[in-house]
């Protein structure tokens, strides 16, 4: 009974360059939500997807992020020409159902 | 405002003690109020909810105490342990929509030996 995954654990990107973040959800599970947390602080929700539809991304900066779930694989947050400001954790949340999650063990990205 | 208030940042306690964590919440469409442990480098595991039409909730040596009226819920561990060094999070569900979660800012908890 996999928990949610996510990879890479650590990811180093110089400015510029594209971040690729990817959630597996639990199995069975349909919805899923990204949140971020800056060093020191709390999680700060980003976006909530379902297969293949993004629900709520109120969270998400206007420019160079995007998120999707496929209805095949995981889900994706993109971060497109990083910046040293990006440097952060990157946490994903699986559950069967809207509102309850299980948390996957993120993914902490620096920009160099 | 979608704000969850959380103090203190940081508290020492020596084993046995009982380590108390508060928050404060405004949005009264919040409809669930989960409590979150996280060790370092890793991700955030629940710990223990309440709803708001229930005042306590105890699990194991774990107790959540909410006021509804004060929009206001803390976290209490009894006999802590070495092992409860860990930074905690509140967090409350917002009813509405995408249901997301706001967290606190986070208390960094030390149980000395």
């Amino acid at each position: 009974n996999a928990g949610v995954m996510q990879n890479p654990r650590h990811l180093v990107r110089r400015r510029g360059q594209e971040a690729r973040l990817r959630c597996s959800p639990m199995k069975g599970h349909s919805h899923v939500y990204w949140y971020r947390q800056l060093p020191e602080e709390g999680l700060k929700f980003m976006v909530y997807l379902q297969k293949e539809n993004i629900i709520d991304e109120s969270g998400m900066p206007k420019e160079r992020f995007s998120a999707e779930f496929p209805k095949e694989g995981p889900s994706i947050l993109r971060i497109q020409q990083v910046v040293r400001g990006d440097s952060a954790a990157y946490f994903c949340a699986s559950s069967p159902i809207q509102g309850e999650g299980f948390f996957g063990p993120g993914t902490r990205l620096t920009v160099l | 405002q979608q704000q969850v208030k959380q103090s203190p940042q940081s508290l020492i306690v020596q084993k046995g003690g009982i380590p108390i964590i508060n928050c404060a919440y405004e949005n009264t469409a919040f409809d669930y109020f989960p409590w979150y442990q996280q060790f370092p480098g890793k991700g955030p595991a629940l710990l223990i909810a309440i709803r708001p039409d229930v005042s306590e909730k105890k699990e194991g040596r774990f107790t959540i105490s909410f006021n509804k009226s004060a929009k206001q819920f803390s976290l209490h561990i009894m006999d802590s342990q070495p092992g409860d060094s860990a930074t905690y999070f509140c967090a409350a569900r917002d009813g509405q929509g995408a249901q997301k979660l706001v967290f606190g800012q986070g208390t960094r908890l030390t149980i000395n030996p």
